[in-house]
């Protein structure tokens, strides 16, 4: 089935000890998007590529970064994680349409 | 400035019961509303979407949803729920931006508990 797939779906770094998420789809999707949720609060919109057009919103922190090396990868940089960072990262997909589609989310612990 | 308000952040419910959790938006420009259900540690995933056409809108799952621009509300209904509808349930409204790419504005979230 075409889907959304995200690695790891946990990850535990060391604060200050950089880390990267990864997503990838076999949607075909022209953007994708990455959303950092924290404990019981709604998805925040990081980032997002439009084909190779990378777009940050206004208040997403320096200390992250996104790669997209081709349409079905895109990656996300944490520098230099602290203990605010701890969250749960989706990656969604969308083809210039109405819909997005969600990946299962990667846990992030920073010890 | 487009926003949404899901007026209830915990909604406790019998197994087999009704229920109908509360979306209120505001926006200036065509609305396209959505509905998404989180499992613990799991992604989003799509229940129904309202786009044009008939305002009642059927999802996934049993769920319905009825749109009403005079109201500006989008309740989402199921008629009988189950316990596994246990969930974290979002309501969403996109917000189109040049250059091809849609931004999700989601509510703050409703808990949906259901009791045996």
């Amino acid at each position: 089935d075409a889907m959304v797939i995200q690695n790891p779906r946990y990850q535990v770094t060391q604060f200050g000890k950089p880390v990267t998420l990864s997503c990838s789809q076999t949607l075909n999707h022209n953007v994708m998007y990455w959303y950092q949720q924290k404990s019981s609060q709604a998805p925040k919109l990081l980032f997002h590529y439009y084909d190779k057009d990378f777009n940050n919103e206004a208040d997403t922190p320096d200390n992250f970064q996104s790669r997209r090396p081709n349409t079905s990868f895109c990656f996300l940089d944490i520098r230099s994680p602290g203990l605010g960072d701890a969250a749960m990262y989706l990656c969604a997909t969308s083809d210039r349409g109405y819909e997005q589609y969600f990946g299962p989310g990667t846990r992030l612990t920073v010890t | 400035a487009q926003s949404v308000t899901q007026l209830d952040s915990q909604v406790p419910v019998f197994e087999e019961a009704p229920v109908e959790l509360r979306c209120n938006y505001s926006s200036s420009v065509s609305v396209y509303l959505f509905w998404y259900v989180q499992y613990p540690n799991q992604g989003l995933q799509l229940l129904l979407k309202y786009l044009s056409g008939s305002t009642l809108v059927k999802g996934i799952n049993g769920f319905e949803a009825e749109f009403n621009k005079s109201q500006t509300s989008f309740h989402l209904r199921k008629p009988s729920v189950h316990i596994s509808d246990t969930a974290e349930y979002f309501c969403a409204l996109l917000d189109l931006r040049s250059g091809g790419y849609n931004k999700l504005i989601f509510g703050a979230g409703t808990r949906l508990a259901v009791h045996p």
